[in-house]
């Protein structure tokens, strides 16, 4: 089974420009989580969607926005590029459904963003 | 709120020694807690996770870890360390609150990770 794939693995832009990150998530996988990773802040949780909707939301600014797609495909969308941006950016899809108490999130290889 | 912490930046081994990675908890419910190990330039790989039961949970690569209640503690151990181990390691734990207000949830949060350096 294939694992969870990002495009693009890397990018370069400048303040003040927008950027699109996409997630593949595994088949049959419904849930679909964001994470930062920074050498200052570690792994920061962004929000996670499940059936097209933002279940959890991390604490960053309304310029972090996300979507799902109905086979689960997600993307995220930073606008108005910052320095302090530049990071790994990493999707991770789980099955999702309320009774799976005992889910477990699988990442992709992440997107390295760097804001120049 | 939940928090786990992992009090070691980095830890220097030799290969063929045991190796321990400690990761303490704090949450108000059941914890669910999971071990993550990543690579330069690589996602995060699950290594293993403790949910319920035994209090010692088997995972990839033969690494294992000891779950402790009264400890707050989830230490991930390997008998037999390998150069090939060394890597950053993350502790994580499920935010049980946010599933509960959400109906669901899979949040994780995640320790500032350890530094696995494995010397021959």
């Amino acid at each position: 089974k294939a694992g969870v794939t990002q495009t693009p693995r890397y990018l370069i832009k400048t303040r003040g420009q927008q950027v699109t990150l996409s997630c593949s998530p595994i088949s049959g996988h419904r849930s679909v989580s964001w994470y930062q990773q920074t050498p200052g802040q570690g792994l920061q949780f962004l929000f996670e969607y499940f059936s097209e909707t933002q279940r959890n939301k991390g604490n960053f600014p309304g310029r972090f926005s996300g979507r799902q797609f109905s086979n689960s495909r997600s993307e995220m969308n930073v606008s108005t590029l910052e320095l302090g941006d530049s990071a790994l950016y990493l999707c991770a899809s789980s099955l999702g459904g309320l009774a799976e108490s005992t889910d477990t999130q699988y990442f992709g290889p992440g997107t390295r963003l760097t804001v120049l | 709120a939940q928090s786990v912490a992992q009090p070691e930046d980095q830890v220097n081994v030799a290969e063929g020694n045991p190796l321990t990675v400690k990761c303490t908890y704090s949450v108000s419910g059941n914890p669910y807690l999971f071990w993550y190990v990543q690579y330069p330039n690589r996602g995060l790989q699950f290594l293993l996770k403790y949910i319920t039961g035994d209090n010692l949970v088997k995972g990839s690569y033969g690494f294992e870890a000891e779950f402790n209640k009264s400890q707050t503690s989830f230490h991930l151990k390997k008998p037999s360390a390998l150069v090939s181990d060394s890597a950053l390691y993350f502790c994580a734990v499920r935010d049980h609150e946010a599933r509960i207000l959400t109906g669901g949830g899979n949040k994780l949060t995640f320790g500032t990770g350890t530094q696995l350096k494995v010397e021959l």
